[in-house]
């Protein structure tokens, strides 16, 4: 089955506490991208790919980093997690020439 | 840069009945894609329909169709036969084309469907 899967799911984690949130995709999409959703702001981008090795800011950055060593995966990783990162984030793909983008089931992310 | 706007933060429609989301959105670009997702309480991002700029016509995907004015910079979306498995969050994406793979959000239409 063609998905986008993150891992993990829930995560409960304190101030400083370094933490990665996985994502995997298995349609062989170049362009994948990071995704964080708020109450009453929508979801606004993080950081995307458009192919491995090739990675670049969003609109809202700061605070976390990303690799893209292999095709199918794009970790997002928070160094220092701080509370106002804690939100809902979404990782997505698409293929090149294609402008749908296929979302993963969200990974609830609660820093205290 | 792009905008997205919702105006209805909350709509509520009587099964199978139709109900309209509206949309509108700011840019200067020519070439563009506009979508509707679809949020339920799984929180899965689910696509509802998609509209490329450049055709005229508006798509249509069963019950769902869009009102698609460019000039006006709008795109509706109508439910026709609300059905209680509509009830979710509907967002208003923007993207451009060929670009990086980022889409702009709208702040999302969460519409309820009663019986």
């Amino acid at each position: 089955e063609a998905q986008v899967t993150q891992n993990p799911r829930y995560l409960i984690t304190v101030t400083g506490k370094k933490l990665t949130v996985t994502c995997s995709q298995n349609m062989n999409h170049e362009y994948m991208s990071w995704y964080r959703q708020d109450p009453g702001l929508g979801l606004r981008q993080i950081y995307y790919s458009m192919n491995v090795e090739v990675t670049d800011k969003g609109d809202v950055p700061e605070g976390y980093k990303v690799s893209r060593k292999e095709k199918r995966n794009f970790p997002l990783i928070l160094e220092s997690p701080s509370p106002n990162q804690t939100s809902l984030y979404f990782c997505a793909s698409r293929l090149s020439g294609e402008e749908t983008q296929y979302f993963g089931p969200g990974t609830r992310l609660l820093v205290l | 840069a792009q905008t997205v706007t919702q105006s209805q933060p909350e709509m509520s429609v009587q099964e199978a009945e139709t109900v309209t989301l509206s949309c509108t959105y700011d840019t200067s670009e020519s070439n563009y894609y506009l979508f509707w997702y679809k949020q339920p309480p799984s929180r899965q991002m689910i696509l509802v329909i998609r509209q490329e700029a450049y055709k005229q016509q508006n798509a249509t995907e069963n019950r769902f169709s869009v009102n698609f004015q460019k000039a006006a910079k709008s795109f509706s979306l109508k439910i026709s036969d609300s059905q209680l498995g509509d009830t979710a969050m509907y967002f208003c994406a923007f993207g451009i084309t060929g670009t990086a793979s980022k889409l702009t959000f709208g702040t999302g239409t969460r519409l309820q469907v009663t019986l």
